[in-house]
């Protein structure tokens, strides 16, 4: 079946450097993919998305770029922040179903002062 | 902002207790979403619904209904709670212009005994 996965269960950077989160994908249909940011004891909260017809897109400090030829994503975050420890998500449009997101099981970011 | 709503952060039920998990999207969506989340499975979809009193099966919907009688709520129905549906459930919501998010709610953590 179809899967999202993240390279990396857990990931330690230093206050100030930039941090990658690596994503991997298999529906080379997928059309739409999201990065989500959960801290602990809430939802998932929405950081940024990328179209197919995109390779990168850059939001406030962060940026998403997407490589179809060997399906992968990876979430760039510059000059991390202690608020920045999170789990992160990767997404990627399941097919079928309107709105149906096939997830990753997370990478644990945490940023040491 | 969007915001989805949950009404209830934590909840404990008997064994065989019928529960029911209440959500609250105010921005007028019509896709909603209901995922639980385990530690090594990340996040799994029950049930989603496209449109008032539509409901479609997602990739675990065994011990789970829903209903939705009005567009901005969508109910998650555990017909006889087991312990084995310990866990984080997640209310989501998205518009179906283009390709949009998801947007979560802050989840309620369910415990059965």
């Amino acid at each position: 079946g179809e899967s999202v996965g993240l390279h990396l269960p857990t990931l330690s950077v230093q206050e100030g450097d930039n941090s990658i989160i690596n994503c991997a994908y298999s529906n080379s249909a997928s059309d739409y993919f999201i990065w989500y940011k959960q801290e602990s004891g809430k939802g998932p909260q929405f950081i940024i998305d990328i179209r197919s017809n995109m390779d990168k897109r850059q939001g406030q400090r962060v940026t998403v770029l997407l490589n179809k030829t060997v399906k992968h994503l990876s979430l760039q975050i510059a000059a991390t922040q202690p608020g920045d420890s999170a789990v992160y998500f990767c997404a990627g449009e399941g097919g079928g179903s309107q709105g149906n997101l096939i997830f990753g099981k997370g990478t644990k970011l945490s940023v040491k002062p | 902002d969007v915001k989805v709503t949950q009404s209830s952060r934590y909840l404990v039920k008997r064994t065989g207790e019928k529960v029911f998990l209440e959500c609250v999207q105010d921005m007028d969506h019509e896709n909603m979403f209901w995922y639980r989340q385990d530690p090594g499975l990340g996040l799994r979809l029950i049930y989603f619904s496209y449109d008032v009193k539509m409901k479609e099966k997602g990739d675990i919907p065994e011990g789970y209904s829903v209903s939705r009688e009005k567009k901005e709520r969508f109910s998650l129905i555990l017909e006889s709670a087991s312990t084995n549906q310990t866990s984080m459930y997640l209310c989501a919501s998205s518009g179906i212009q283009g390709f949009s998010p998801l947007h979560f709610g802050n989840g309620t953590r369910l415990t059965v005994t």
